[in-house]
């Protein structure tokens, strides 16, 4: 596709559940990024991919929250045991250089009941 | 790492005034500043963005300045008009390191 993808684009689940958001950046994008925002609230960074370097995980808010990048193309990010506070839009964008412009998706939205 | 404080968190103006949303940094490394907007139930989108070898760049009416030795950079926008309500976040990034993101600034235009 043209842009950014991310799947499902909403997600409700019950607490204790485990999810898979997905992202699908533009081809060829080396950074890969995962953001969290909360209804109202700012960027959350959660974890950087940048080519094949390790990724940067310093935004992972415990150990719940895992992150992984396939073949430099495709991410899925990890939510074991979900919380009711993890209830958030999870935002992956991506960009073609280190300093190049960050495309986003449109978000996975995660209901935690 | 680098922290971006961005300032204010809300800002209310007039439709056809002008509004200015200032960010600071702390890596003195930083050499890209771009600024994202975010409209209501929407994806953030790079509006407009500077690199550290200019200190000021416009696009018709916005522009971006930014003083290195003071490390500070802002978003000027002009004759605000409705469709400028959104959300504008500055961010700040070195070569090789991740792009740290400001906590936002709802700007509301009003008629």
């Amino acid at each position: 596709g043209a842009g950014v993808s991310q799947s499902p684009s909403n997600k409700v689940t019950e607490k204790g559940k485990d999810v898979e958001l997905r992202c699908d950046p533009i081809s060829g994008h080396t950074a890969l990024y995962w953001y969290r925002q909360s209804l109202g609230q700012g960027l959350e960074f959660l974890i950087y991919f940048q080519g094949n370097s390790a990724p940067d995980k310093s935004g992972l808010p415990s150990d719940r929250f895992s992150a992984e990048r396939t073949g430099g193309s495709v991410s899925t990010l990890t939510i074991q045991r979900t919380q009711q506070e993890d209830s958030a839009v999870y935002l992956c964008a991506s960009s073609l250089e280190n300093t190049g412009e960050l495309f986003f998706g449109e978000g996975s939205r995660l209901t935690v009941l | 790492g680098e922290n971006v404080e961005q300032h204010p968190s809300t800002l209310s103006v007039q439709e056809g005034d002008s509004a200015v949303i200032k960010c600071t940094y702390s890596d003195s490394a930083s050499n890209y500043f771009p600024w994202y907007k975010q409209e209501l139930g929407k994806r953030p989108q790079l509006i407009i963005d500077i690199r550290s070898n200019v200190g000021e760049k416009k696009d018709q009416r916005i522009a971006v300045t930014l003083n290195k030795t003071a490390k500070h950079f802002s978003l000027h926008i002009t004759e605000t008009q409705p469709e400028d309500s959104a959300v504008y976040f500055c961010a700040a990034r070195s070569t090789a390191s991740k792009l740290t993101f400001g906590t936002g600034t709802r700007l509301q235009v009003t008629l």
